[in-house]
């Protein structure tokens, strides 16, 4: 049965930095695409980034708004990915999930429940 | 970036009614399109993706059609646990936009 746990979240002050984990269980970490999706309080869900397989070397795409402050990462060791998030803004406070699909597609069989990240002073 | 636009925002049918949601992208997708359902405080569940091909395990009364940037999903005859907010979203090249939702109710 595939899992992803994510964790982390938490309240923070705007300006300030948080970092996410995912960690995965399952499924063939090595290969899948590893995405990050987020949901504000009451709103639709909104893609934030992707990390592609090591083989397919790593890279990394982002929405707009978090573009230059927010990071993904991965550990294929740890079965872990990772989303580290600067500079934060009030508007980032949502629900942050991990999901992935079968590789290397980019659509979403499966996610994890979710972890709530409050921006605010 | 492409952006994806959802109609209607939201609806209200009645049970066993046929229930239509549109997704319309800014630019050509192929046939690129996924469709999610979401309960309430649950996690988002794919229903269907490549526009059209049903997810293991999803009710066949839920199909989707579509290619190039316009795109249904149609729910044959609505039951109670269809209430719920559903999505759209682009899975071709990234960013992969998600339409703003559209909340089923039942009448």
């Amino acid at each position: 049965e595939v899992q992803l746990v994510e964790s982390g979240g938490g309240l923070i002050n705007p300006g300030g930095s948080l970092r996410l984990s995912c960690a995965v269980s399952g499924s063939t970490f090595t290969n899948v695409w590893m995405h990050w999706v987020r949901q504000a309080p009451g709103n639709g869900l909104e893609w934030v980034g992707r990390i592609t397989s090591k083989k397919d070397g790593e890279t990394t795409e982002y929405a707009a708004p978090v573009k230059g402050r927010f990071s993904i990462s991965r550990d294929d060791s740890e079965k872990t990915v990772y989303l580290q998030m600067n500079s934060l803004k009030t508007e980032d406070t949502a629900v942050y999930y991990c999901s992935h699909g079968a590789p290397p597609s980019s659509f979403f069989d499966y996610w994890g429940q979710g972890t709530l990240v409050t921006v605010s002073s | 970036d492409i952006q994806m636009t959802q109609t209607p925002s939201s609806l209200s049918a009645s049970v066993g009614d046929r229930v239509t949601i549109t997704c319309r992208a800014s630019q050509g997708i192929r046939n690129y399109l996924a469709w999610y359902q979401q309960k309430p405080g649950k996690v988002p569940k794919l229903l269907i993706y490549f526009a059209s091909t049903l997810q293991s395990g999803v009710p066949s009364r839920f199909s989707g059609s579509g290619s190039g940037t316009d795109f249904t999903l149609t729910i044959g005859s609505l039951q109670p646990e269809d209430v719920a907010t559903y999505y759209c979203q682009s899975h071709n090249t990234a960013p992969h936009t998600f339409g703003g939702g559209t909340k089923v109710e039942i009448k």
